[in-house]
């Protein structure tokens, strides 16, 4: 069975600091890892995406994450934060591609 | 291609109503899902299609539910007899199945459809 979990609900950081956003994922294989954003009232936007290859991946507004097998994370960073990053943001898992489960989100609070 | 297009966008309706939501996918995309989002939670997967065939649907899909792609195109989701349980907003997303290509097995949202169940 495949899982997230995402380590806090809600994160709040100073404008230009550091964002860190956890998730960790159980799967039976090698899976599909991805990083949405919501904002209010919005669909889901995907941020960036893991499937093969290169652990370390980059992805749209400056943010990346690292695929760590043995820790069975996918963290979301940004070196720097901006107001506009305000948002909720989702991880999730697949495993084959056929079904995404997602985390219960991390809303993202950016501090001026 | 302008994307997935979910209609309505918010929709209020009176417990014990109907009420239909319609998607449009990516058109190349052959695979198409439904999800619920409440608040403060994350996407909870309902049905999927690949191309006109129903392949998988939650269990929380209860009986009062019914997804269709008769085509293979756009689909619809149908709740019947709604109830108060029932407000939250579907979401519609659309992937292109293919084993381990790029740019393939990725969910590309639509905007979503709001549903208050007064």
């Amino acid at each position: 069975a495949q899982s997230v979990t995402q380590l806090g609900s809600h994160v709040s950081v100073s404008e230009g600091a550091l964002v860190l956003l956890r998730c960790n994922y159980s799967s039976s294989v090698p899976p599909y890892l991805f990083w949405y954003v919501q904002y209010p009232n919005q669909g889901l936007q995907l941020l960036l995406k893991y499937t093969t290859g290169a652990t370390l991946v980059k992805g749209i507004n400056g943010f990346e994450a690292e695929f760590k097998k043995s820790e069975t994370s996918f963290h979301l960073t940004k070196p720097s934060a901006h107001m506009s990053d305000a948002a909720e943001y989702f991880c999730a898992v697949s495993d084959t591609g056929n079904q995404f489960y997602f985390g219960t989100g991390t809303s993202l609070t950016v501090i001026p | 291609d302008t994307g997935v297009s979910q209609d309505p966008r918010h929709k209020i309706t009176k417990r014990g109503q109907n009420v239909t939501f319609r998607c449009d996918p990516i058109s190349e995309h052959n695979r198409l899902y439904w999800y619920r989002q409440t608040l403060g939670q994350g996407p909870e997967f309902l049905t999927y299609f690949q191309n006109e065939a129903q392949l998988e649907k939650s269990r929380l899909l209860s009986d009062r539910f019914s997804a269709e792609r008769p085509k293979g195109s756009f689909s619809t989701l149908e709740i019947q007899r709604t109830e108060q349980g029932d407000s939250a907003m579907y979401l519609c997303a659309s992937s292109l199945s293919m084993r381990r290509a790029a740019g393939a097995n990725v969910l590309t949202f639509g905007a979503g459809s709001r549903l208050t169940v007064l």
